[in-house]
């Protein structure tokens, strides 16, 4: 079946632009994570959705970051007033939360603020 | 707060045998889980570990142990498409989120 696919691949835009990261999580899956990863960094959490509802947003770094999940699927990250510090690969993850504690993974969306 | 350590990177032959460690500092957590990520790639799931001990599966095997804070990958028969970024991670109390080490960098030489 169809994994988790992000868009846009590639994203590069102003500093100060406002800009929007969209993430088809795998159908039927309840939970979706946002994680940021920089160069040779791990992974970093941002935000986790369960349904409709963030369920743990500690992970946002201030509030020019916003995601929400209006239906429980599809979700939008919303970074404004972008700074060259967020350039980074957004990785979006879902998972149907078993006990193996896997998550399934997009390819990312590469975001370059210049 | 959680802070979980590897090695930046390891080397090895192929068909050799690999262990990459990863020790954290948490106070309490779900389990511990491995993901492999090739450059440019998403991360992928490898494998858990909610129970000390080893988890066996196929040519990866991992292993945990709470009292010793410490887990590690074995990673055999090592093939050249084994050569990838692995992190450890670990899911803090009852939320979804992970939190992922560094990574190590493997690197498998003919």
């Amino acid at each position: 079946g169809a994994g988790v696919s992000q868009t846009p691949s590639n994203k590069v835009t102003e500093k100060g632009k406002y800009v929007e990261l969209r993430c088809d999580p795998i159908s039927g899956h309840t939970a979706l994570y946002w994680y940021r990863q920089s160069l040779g960094q791990g992974p970093e959490f941002l935000i986790y959705f369960q349904g409709t509802g963030a369920a743990d947003d500690s992970g946002l770094p201030n509030d020019r970051f916003f995601a929400v999940r209006p239906e429980g699927s599809v979700s939008t990250l919303k970074i404004q007033r972008t700074e060259r510090g967020d350039s980074a690969v957004y990785l979006c993850a879902s998972s149907d939360r078993g006990s193996r504690d896997e998550q399934f993974f997009g390819p990312g969306t590469r975001l370059t603020v210049l | 707060g959680q802070s979980l350590e590897q090695p930046s990177e390891v080397t090895a032959v192929e068909g050799a045998i690999v262990q990459i460690n990863c020790t954290y500092q948490t106070s309490g957590f779900y389990g511990l889980s491995w993901y492999q990520q090739h450059d440019g790639g998403a991360p992928t799931f490898l494998s858990y570990n909610a129970l000390d001990g080893l988890e066996e599966t196929g040519r990866f095997s991992s292993f945990l142990s709470r009292s010793d804070s410490y887990g590690y990958l074995l990673l055999q028969e090592l093939q050249m498409k084994d050569s990838a970024s692995y992190f450890c991670a670990v899911r803090p109390g009852n939320t979804g989120k992970l939190i992922f080490g560094q990574g190590t960098t493997l690197q498998v030489k003919p």
